[in-house]
């Protein structure tokens, strides 16, 4: 099984609200990521968990807070969005493999509305 | 760091002929190249991926192909079938030799198979 599960589908949320997405996996992978992906391009990196400790923010406003409760589960806590965060945000996880990649599974994503 | 240059951004081909997206990456410290299928609406689903150590890999209709020398992969797509329409990410890890190599992906290839 490769399944990650992000919840929930779609956000809308003002400027002013504070609401998490929320992404779950249970293949044991140690490696949990966020990314960002607009419309027409790639994902981009934002964070990067290995063994529940953040070890790469790429340089993310502080609007966005990343939190890892425990090897399965992955939030990121939004705050004062503006609408150009309006985005699809991607969950991902995968094994940690010393020195190389490896695969990467993602899941469905958050359509996140920024209002 | 790594760069990833995918070609071509658009590829429209008749039902049953062959598709053939190429990337070419920066970084010879690469060592793994995926490559994803993104439907509308969904998060980007591997299909089939290889290591450096490898020169093609092969999965019924789809195989890649690596030339460590040129630094080109490819993703060839065969008896092409409408459901094949999405868009496609070739990404390549930047092998930076952490604990888990990030993935760089290319700009992506909107896929259009006619019936």
């Amino acid at each position: 099984d490769t399944e990650v599960t992000q919840t929930p589908k779609h956000l809308v949320m003002g400027m002013t609200n504070k609401k998490s997405l929320k992404c779950e996996q249970h293949m044991g992978h140690r490696a949990m990521y966020w990314y960002k992906q607009k419309a027409k391009k790639p994902p981009e990196l934002m964070f990067v968990y290995s063994y529940e400790k953040l070890s790469i923010n790429e340089s993310v406003p502080s609007r966005f807070s990343p939190e890892c409760p425990n090897s399965s589960l992955l939030n990121l806590h939004l705050h004062a969005l503006q609408p150009e965060d309006s985005a699809l945000y991607l969950c991902a996880s995968s094994q940690v493999l010393p020195g190389t990649g490896g695969p990467q599974y993602f899941g469905p994503g958050t359509r996140l509305t920024v209002t | 760091g790594e760069n990833v240059e995918q070609h071509p951004s658009t590829l429209s081909v008749q039902e049953g002929d062959s598709a053939v997206i190429k990337c070419t990456y920066s970084d010879s410290a690469s060592n793994y190249f995926p490559w994803y299928k993104q439907e509308l609406g969904k998060g980007p689903q591997l299909i089939i991926d290889i290591r450096s150590n490898v020169g093609e890999k092969k999965d019924q209709r789809i195989a890649v192909t690596l030339n460590k020398t040129a630094k080109h992969f490819s993703l060839h797509i065969t008896e092409t079938q409408p459901e094949d329409s999405a868009v496609y990410f070739c990404a390549a890890s930047d092998g930076y030799g952490g604990s888990q190599g990030n993935l760089i992906f290319g700009k992506g290839t909107k896929l259009s198979v006619k019936p």
